[in-house]
């Protein structure tokens, strides 16, 4: 099947500084991109969807400044989350839908940030 | 608005049949799925329906019913590997996901 993989896996980093973490789809194009944080015992939460070659769109309550997501190729997406703060400690999933329509998405592994 | 239930733990025993259940209410219907996801872990794929009727994949069967709203995950020979959260999702007419709070499944020996 489709795979997509996150890097870093795990990251550690002190509060006020910048973390940038990549997903790619490895065996297929990905038209769109998705990003979802979850917090310990909660389901996703979908933070933004991102089309290749135009501007990520957010979800409500999600601030685009602090992070940011470029989707500059149909398989490279990177979100960075800027000036992180304790708070931003979360686990970072990215999937990869082939299509606009009703392909599946695929999951990366997931990224684990710790702010310090 | 947009709501998705399914129960928020279960318990079954390994070599046993456990039916997890789904009911949705959304604006639009573009299909379900159903992922299983361990602690720690990203969600994986199991299945996608958007017609009536029951799929099956090894051990894992999804069945689907548009009109009552209804799915179903049906995992048969349950082994303690199968201990894990099953998310109901389903996509909107907007081909957005919906995602369902999960049910966390416990296998005892």
């Amino acid at each position: 099947g489709a795979v997509v993989s996150q890097h870093p896996s795990r990251v550690i980093c002190k509060s006020g500084t910048s973390v940038k973490i990549e997903c790619r789809s490895l065996d297929f194009q990905a038209t769109t991109m998705f990003w979802y944080r979850q917090f310990p015992k909660q389901s996703l939460m979908l933070m933004a969807t991102s089309n290749e070659g135009s501007k990520a769109t957010y979800e409500q309550g999600v601030e685009k400044d602090k992070f940011l997501i470029n989707h500059a190729s149909l398989t490279l997406s990177t979100l960075t989350v800027t000036s992180a703060h304790p708070e931003d400690s979360s686990f970072y999933i990215c999937s990869a839908r082939e299509g606009r329509g009703r392909e599946t998405q695929y999951f990366g592994p997931g990224t684990r940030l710790l702010v310090l | 608005g947009q709501n998705i239930d399914q129960p928020t733990e279960m318990t079954a025993t390994e070599g046993a049949i456990v039916q997890i259940n789904c009911t949705y209410q959304t604006s639009g219907f573009n299909g379900l799925f159903w992922y299983q996801q361990h602690a720690g872990e990203a969600p994986t794929f199991l299945s996608y329906n958007v017609l009536d009727g029951l799929e099956e994949k090894g051990r894992f069967s999804s069945f689907l019913s548009r009109s009552k709203g209804y799915s179903y995950l049906l995992l048969k020979e349950l082994q303690m590997k199968d201990s894990a959260s099953y998310l109901c999702v389903v996509m909107d007419s907007n081909y957005q996901l919906i995602w369902g709070a999960g049910t966390k499944l416990i296998i005892k020996p």
